[in-house]
């Protein structure tokens, strides 16, 4: 089954600051990436994601690149605030099915 | 749309008890997860359908964990008999076909 590996598990900036999340898949046949932002106490948010034939995608501060051929895709936000700390998942899947998660990262923004 | 709804919010019961949670999918959408969420394992999937059906419960951790999808609009998770182990926050996502959304979780704590 797939394997889906993130790095770091923590993350510290400064406002203002950029902050990159890697992670890496396993399954080749894997064509479906989203990332997911997990407040305290609640439900992990979907806030950006990219299919296998695109190479990159932009929304506002956040955007996400895919390489295929080394099998790994990034988060990128830019212009961090104090309200973008939270624990950032990616994940992998094929078609319609079940996600396979990262294991997170916790992004604190330092005002 | 008010978003995947999930009930109970907390449930804290003693081993041995039946606990049962209940999901509402947002209208419209045919796929219905249910993942669990731990600090040791992170967010893994339990089972999901497709239009009521189930199609992948091999997350599903033994005999004691059961699910249900009596209609579009309604799912149940149930754990008969709880233990400790089971101590988690079990969130419900549900799918128009690729993106998956989440719900607020049910955050379970067995004594």
């Amino acid at each position: 089954g797939e394997n889906v590996e993130q790095h770091p598990s923590t993350l510290s900036v400064q406002e203002g600051d950029s902050a990159v999340i890697k992670c890496t898949y396993s399954d080749s046949a894997s064509n479906y990436f989203p990332w997911y932002k997990q407040e305290l106490g609640k439900g992990p948010q979907l806030i950006i994601d990219i299919r296998s034939n695109v190479g990159e995608k932009k929304d506002q501060r956040i955007a996400v690149t895919l390489n295929k051929t080394a099998k790994h895709f990034s988060l990128h936000i830019t212009e961090t605030q104090p309200e973008d700390s939270a624990v950032y998942f990616c994940a992998a899947i094929q078609g319609r099915r079940a996600l396979t998660f990262g294991s997170g990262t916790r992004l604190q923004v330092q005002p | 749309d008010a978003g995947v709804i999930q009930s109970p919010r907390h449930e804290v019961t003693e081993m041995g008890q039946e606990v049962t949670l209940r999901c509402k999918p947002i209208s419209g959408h045919d796929y219905l997860f249910w993942y669990r969420q731990t600090m040791m394992r992170g967010l893994e999937l339990l089972i999901y359908f497709n239009n009521n059906v189930p199609i992948d419960d091999s997350g599903m951790p033994e005999d004691r964990f059961s699910a249900k999808m009596p209609n579009a609009s309604f799912s149940t998770l149930k754990i008969q008999p709880s233990e400790p182990r089971d101590s988690a926050v079990y969130f419900c996502a549900s799918s128009p076909g690729t993106e998956q959304y989440f719900g607020p979780g049910t955050r379970l704590t067995v004594t």
